[in-house]
């Protein structure tokens, strides 16, 4: 079982928005503000999409947010494009372990 | 530009012993944690360890402590994971991935940068 909870699945229309969930505890998405999001599509490596809760490295579209509040931070994407069908991991720093903490992930669904 | 590079799939038999590596360029090797994340197939993401080339400060996830090691060679911007016997359940990608953040307090910092994958398979 993960450390932080993420739905299993979300889908979406192309154009729309849509947001994944990120669920922690005080002692990691709720207490820190060092929760990144990552994008991966298959056979391909992790990409950093959104860092520090909300801020979005260079090259990343505008069209990818993220958010917190409370013990859960949140990675909403507007304008939903088929592209971004993918799976989508949440990290945390964490108070109670040497490691950066995961989410299970999410499948992203373009209809 | 920050880049992690990783060496080439591996297939591999039970009982036999690898090392994979991870070379990084593009920025002070020693000043940053480097390590290693698990992708089982079909499934999520776990962190396997860390390694801070600057003084070799190692740290294991709980799950993976005596399982592998973790090294690196700062001679030539390096690092490793080790197993001396494997077993079919190491068969995975293996990333190699550093936090944005310098120094010995981003210990804990999520992944910013990523490594291509190493595949590794062990069957008989």
């Amino acid at each position: 079982q993960s450390a932080l909870t993420q739905p299993a699945s979300v889908s979406g229309s192309p154009g729309q928005s849509i947001t994944i969930s990120c669920t922690g505890t005080s002692s990691d998405v709720g207490g820190y503000n060092y929760v990144s999001w990552y994008q991966q599509h298959p056979g391909k490596a992790p990409k950093l999409m959104i860092y520090d809760v909300s801020n979005r490295p260079s090259g990343v579209s505008n069209r990818f947010s993220g958010s917190k509040s409370g013990n859960t931070a949140s990675l909403t994407i507007s304008g939903l494009q088929a592209e971004d069908e993918a799976d989508y991991y949440c990290s945390s720093y964490t108070s109670s372990s040497t490691l950066a903490v995961f989410g299970g992930g999410t499948k992203l669904t373009v209809l | 530009e920050v880049q992690l590079v990783q060496s080439g799939a591996e297939v591999k038999k039970p009982g036999e012993s690898l090392k994979i590596s991870c070379k990084g360029s593009g920025y002070s090797f020693t000043s940053y944690w480097i390590g290693w994340v698990r992708q089982m197939p079909g499934k999520g993401l776990e962190w396997m360890g860390i390694i801070y080339p600057g003084d070799s400060d190692t740290r294991y996830s709980p799950s993976f402590q005596g399982q592998v090691t973790i090294s690196a060679d700062k001679s030539i911007s390096t690092a490793y994971l080790q197993w001396s016997s494997l077993k079919a359940s190491d068969t995975a990608m293996y990333y190699c991935a550093r936090p944005r953040a310098r120094g010995l307090m981003a210990v804990a910092d999520p992944p910013g940068y990523w490594g291509q994958g190493t595949l590794v398979t062990v069957s008989s």
